[in-house]
């Protein structure tokens, strides 16, 4: 079956503008993450989708992140006025709620120039 | 916190030679341990995992055992092939709430012919 996609695979954008990162995960799953993959800090948790529930935001490194999971699927990470420390890969992983196994995407190659 | 300490890279192997990368972790309660691989141009993918102390997890030709007296979990290979040619990540889930993984910092693992 169709895995976990991210789109664009890479997204080159200019310092101070917004961008938005989309995820679809495998369907069914209700467990979404987000995750960054950057050369100083290896990978980090961002954020957490479970159903219904409130999100987990603990990882979010600022208020210039956020997150939405519409309709229990599609997530969009969106990322305010980029700096260039934001430059990283952002992963995307589902699983559902039997077991701890997630399911990562491709990712997305993000550069902030 | 939780955290994961694993060998800084890049390891380089001739074919056939004998690998381990070496994992240590630190978390509250009793966590569930994996190894994720990152191949060349591909996204993160379980490699093998084990949920108790003293599980051995092993896939591929793969093992690592569970170790809690040590808070260890190595990952070994008798005979690595060219196609072993990867970013290996030891990964912890610690308690409830969003089972989120907490990785270490990867170790490149390149095999030479």
């Amino acid at each position: 079956g169709a895995g976990v996609s991210q789109s664009p695979s890479n997204k080159v954008t200019e310092k101070g503008k917004d961008v938005e990162l989309r995820c679809d995960p495998i369907s069914g799953h209700t467990a979404l993450y987000w995750y960054r993959q950057s050369l100083g800090q290896g990978l980090e948790f961002l954020i957490y989708f479970q159903g219904n529930s409130a999100p987990d935001k603990s990882g979010l490194p600022s208020d210039r992140f956020s997150a939405e999971r519409t309709g229990g699927s599609v997530s969009t990470l969106t990322i305010q006025r980029t700096q260039q420390e934001d430059s990283a890969v952002y992963l995307c992983a589902s699983r559902s709620t039997s077991w701890y196994e997630q399911f990562f995407g491709p990712g997305t190659r993000l550069t902030v120039l | 916190g939780d955290s994961v300490t694993q060998m800084e890279g890049p390891v380089t192997l001739s074919e056939e030679a004998f690998l381990t990368i070496n994992c240590t972790y630190t978390a509250t309660g009793y966590p569930s341990l994996f190894w994720y691989v990152q191949y060349p141009g591909e996204g993160l993918q379980l490699l093998l995992k084990a949920t108790k102390a003293d599980d051995k997890g092993s896939n591929k030709g793969f093992e690592a055992t569970y170790r809690k007296e040590t808070t260890s979990f190595h990952l070994e290979k008798g005979s690595v092939q060219v196609s072993d040619s990867a970013v290996y990540f030891c990964a912890l889930i610690s308690g409830a709430g969003s089972y989120q993984l907490t990785f270490g910092k990867g170790t490149k693992l390149s095999v030479i012919p």
